[in-house]
C-alpha cells in the first residue's frame, strides 16, 4: 500500500499564483521528501524535510511537516508554466533498510 | 558527466519472452532501486539494492529479477512470469548516509 496521500489530485493555477500542495502519511517516518516528474520523463529531486525539522526552504520551494497530523504541505510561490508537472511526496521510513514510498502524486497545471 | 542512464528508452516485447531493461550510474552510490510506474500512479518498489553482491525484494517483487555484481550497474530482469508488465520503469541510485534519490529517464516497456 503506499504510505504517502497527495492533496489535491489535480490543481489549477494561472501563472504567477502560489501552488500549495499537501501529502499525509500513516507510519513514522526518518524524512519526508518531494519530487518533481515532467511528463514521460524520471523524478527530480527537489527537497528533503526530516522528522525533526519543521520547515524548509529552496528558492521558490518551502515545506512544512507535522508529524503530530502526520501531514507535509509544499508551497510553490510566485509559479511559472515551466512548473508545470507531477509532484510527489515520499516517505523513507527509519531503519537501516530505508527505502521511498511514494504517493499517487499531483498534477500541477500552470496557465501563461 | 555524472549521472544515472536507462536503455533502451523503449522496448517491445512479445508475450512470453524475458526482458532485460539496463541501468547504470557513474555516481559511485552504493544503494540502486527499481520502480514501476503505472499511468496516474505512483512509484511502487520492485527490487533494491543496498551494496554490491546484494538486494532485496520490494512490494511488488514477483515476476522479476535483479542482479548487482557491480556497483555501477543494477539491472532488471521482466520474466514471462509478471502477469501486467506493460509499465514505465524507472531506476534510481543513492549514496550512503543521504536520503536524496537520483533517478534515470526510464524505460518505457510495452507488451504486444
Amino acid at each position: 500500500s503506499q504510505q504517502g496521500e497527495e492533496d489535491p489530485q489535480a490543481l489549477s493555477i494561472q501563472e504567477g499564483e502560489n501552488a500549495t500542495m499537501n501529502c499525509s502519511y500513516k507510519t513514522s517516518i526518518n524524512n519526508l521528501q518531494w519530487y518533481r516528474q515532467n511528463s514521460g520523463r524520471g523524478l527530480v529531486h527537489l527537497i528533503l524535510i526530516r522528522s525533526n525539522e519543521r520547515e524548509k526552504h529552496s528558492g521558490r520551494l518551502r515545506v512544512t511537516l507535522d508529524t503530530s497530523k502526520k501531514s507535509s504541505s509544499l508551497l510553490i510561490t510566485a509559479s511559472r508554466a515551466a512548473d508545470t508537472a507531477s509532484y510527489f511526496c515520499a516517505t523513507a521510513t527509519t531503519g537501516a533498510n530505508s527505502k521511498l514510498t511514494f504517493g499517487k502524486g499531483i498534477t500541477l497545471s500552470v496557465r501563461p | 558527466d555524472g549521472g544515472i542512464t536507462q536503455s533502451p528508452k523503449y522496448l517491445f516485447r512479445k508475450e512470453g519472452q524475458n526482458v532485460t531493461l539496463s541501468c547504470e550510474q557513474n555516481l559511485n552510490h552504493d544503494a540502486m532501486y527499481w520502480y514501476r510506474q503505472d499511468p496516474g500512479q505512483g512509484l511502487r518498489l520492485i527490487y533494491y539494492s543496498q551494496i554490491v553482491n546484494d538486494f532485496q525484494k520490494g512490494d511488488i517483487a514477483e515476476g522479476y529479477s535483479v542482479s548487482r555484481e557491480k556497483k555501477e550497474s543494477f539491472p532488471l530482469t521482466v520474466t514471462s512470469a509478471q502477469k501486467n508488465p506493460t509499465a514505465f520503469y524507472l531506476c534510481a541510485s543513492r549514496a550512503s548516509g543521504t536520503g536524496e534519490q537520483f533517478f534515470g529517464p526510464g524505460t518505457r516497456l510495452t507488451v504486444l
